[in-house]
């Protein structure tokens, strides 16, 4: 078993519709990481969370330290938010390294 | 700012070649991070370095893999007599606190093909 587990793997949307991508993990952490991923190209972090929840834009995160699951929401999804998204986390007790999720791979039709 | 800075975008080698990756941290960042992305998987931690030492090298196999951080120029991740299976996209990263407590930015990776 995975120490990040991802769901879903792929997820089909229509634009204009609300999304959610579930990241559980099984570890201590210090902080968990959402990246995004264009196909060939680089990654950006989205939002780096201890605790509670983060919004930017349309973007929202959070963060349930107890349950170790947090979520990655996004309101009127776009085309251009077809990507894929990471879940990582910051391990609480080796600090130096982040462990990934598998990815979810999101496409939002027009 | 122009960020992290990784070259080249693309490399090609032949196998039994040396393969150098490059990474400019973003400016004032000192620690650097490598990771690894292997085709239809997901990234993996290789290396955690600071100017002039490597803190965590966990991550590396054991053997024709190295990293290095001097104290002048980029982080540098050598692979020596590459292999068909090190073939992968190779992502550094950067922060300017250990253990990425205040985010890491990434860079764009360069993508070894292996022939």
């Amino acid at each position: 078993k995975n120490e990040v587990e991802q769901s879903p793997q792929n997820l089909t949307a229509q634009e204009g519709e609300f999304i959610t991508i579930n990241c559980s993990y099984s570890v201590g952490i210090s902080a968990l990481h959402w990246l995004q991923q264009h196909p060939g190209g680089g990654i950006v972090s989205l939002f780096m969370l201890s605790s509670g929840k983060k919004k930017h834009g349309r973007l929202i995160a959070t963060i349930n330290i107890q349950e170790k699951h947090s979520s990655l929401h996004i309101t009127a999804s776009h085309p251009r938010d077809s990507a894929v998204y990471i879940c990582a986390v910051l391990e609480g007790t080796s600090g130096s390294r982040l462990t990934f999720g598998e990815g979810t791979q999101l496409t939002v039709n027009p | 700012n122009a960020g992290v800075m990784q070259n080249p975008r693309h490399l090609v080698r032949r196998r039994g070649q040396e393969a150098r990756l490059r990474c400019s941290p973003m400016k004032g960042h000192s620690h650097v991070y490598w990771y690894r992305q292997l085709p239809e998987e997901g990234l993996k931690f290789m290396v955690y370095l600071q100017k002039e030492n490597i803190i965590d090298e966990s991550g590396m196999p054991k053997e024709r893999f190295s990293a290095e951080f001097p104290k002048e120029g980029p982080s540098i991740l050598r692979i020596q007599q590459v292999v068909r299976g090190d073939s992968a996209a190779y992502f550094c990263a950067s922060s300017n606190q250990g253990q990425g407590l205040y985010g890491y930015t990434f860079g764009s990776g360069t993508r070894l093909t292996v022939v």
